[in-house]
């Protein structure tokens, strides 16, 4: 138990538009979501996080406006990169808890290109 | 605010061996979690182990152990009998106890292991 899916898993797009990246829960219900941002051999930084039927939580300097987060059902949160630009390029994980435990399990990643 | 340390950036062992990679944390809590995850190169991050705080025995895991000295706030994991699928990058994780919206993970910056055959 405890899958979590991201899609797509990897994704090109121009410069100026959106892309929304999905997290899934697919066997358990997840309370609490987070978004973490990844370039090459570095560790994960975490950009916020979210709870079922709330506001999410950044990090100080993630941008509110530039990367959307909702998270509408207790399976479903979703990141949306607004106006993508070149450093935008990054990999993205989510993972999830279920409610009243500590662990969290990641999602296998979306690597996005912004050209 | 809890930080999370290991300063090896890479590590090299030999099928078959035992490695051990080291972890240290700084916290003012008592009570709080411990973790290690693997990210091999697809970047799926696995749990590879995690630790109460309040348990004064060590976790285990079939070839993966933990040495967790609660005073020292050293966290380290031993590797035994090594395989050639256990070459990733290797996370240690710190989260406090309380649920909530301080739920987060303080991860350190990583530890490659390459596992020579």
């Amino acid at each position: 138990g405890a899958v979590v899916s991201q899609h797509p898993s990897r994704v090109i797009c121009k410069s100026g538009t959106s892309v929304k990246i999905e997290c899934r829960s697919l066997d358990f219900q997840a309370t609490t979501m987070f978004w973490y941002r990844q370039f090459p051999k570095q560790s994960l930084m975490l950009m916020a996080t979210s709870n079922e039927g709330s506001k999410a939580t950044y990090e100080q300097g993630v941008e509110k406006d530039k990367f959307l987060i909702n998270h509408a059902s207790l399976t479903l949160s979703t990141l949306t990169v607004t106006s993508a630009h070149p450093e935008d390029s990054s990999f993205y994980i989510c993972s999830a808890t279920r409610v009243y435990q500590e662990t969290q399990y990641f999602g296998p990643g979306t690597r996005l290109l912004v050209l | 605010a809890q930080t999370v340390t290991q300063s090896q950036p890479e590590m090299s062992v030999q099928e078959a061996e035992t490695v051990t990679l080291s972890c240290t944390y700084d916290t003012s809590e008592s009570d709080y979690y411990l973790f290690w995850y693997k990210q091999p190169p697809s970047r799926q991050m696995i749990l590879v182990i995690r630790q109460e705080a309040y348990k004064q025995q060590n976790a285990t895991e079939n070839r993966f152990s933990v040495n967790f000295q609660k005073a020292a706030k050293s966290f380290s994991l031993k590797i035994s009998d090594s395989q050639l699928g256990d070459a990733a990058m290797y996370f240690c994780a710190y989260r406090t106890f309380n649920t909530g919206a301080n739920s987060k993970l303080t991860f350190g910056k990583g530890i490659t292991l390459s596992v020579r055959p």
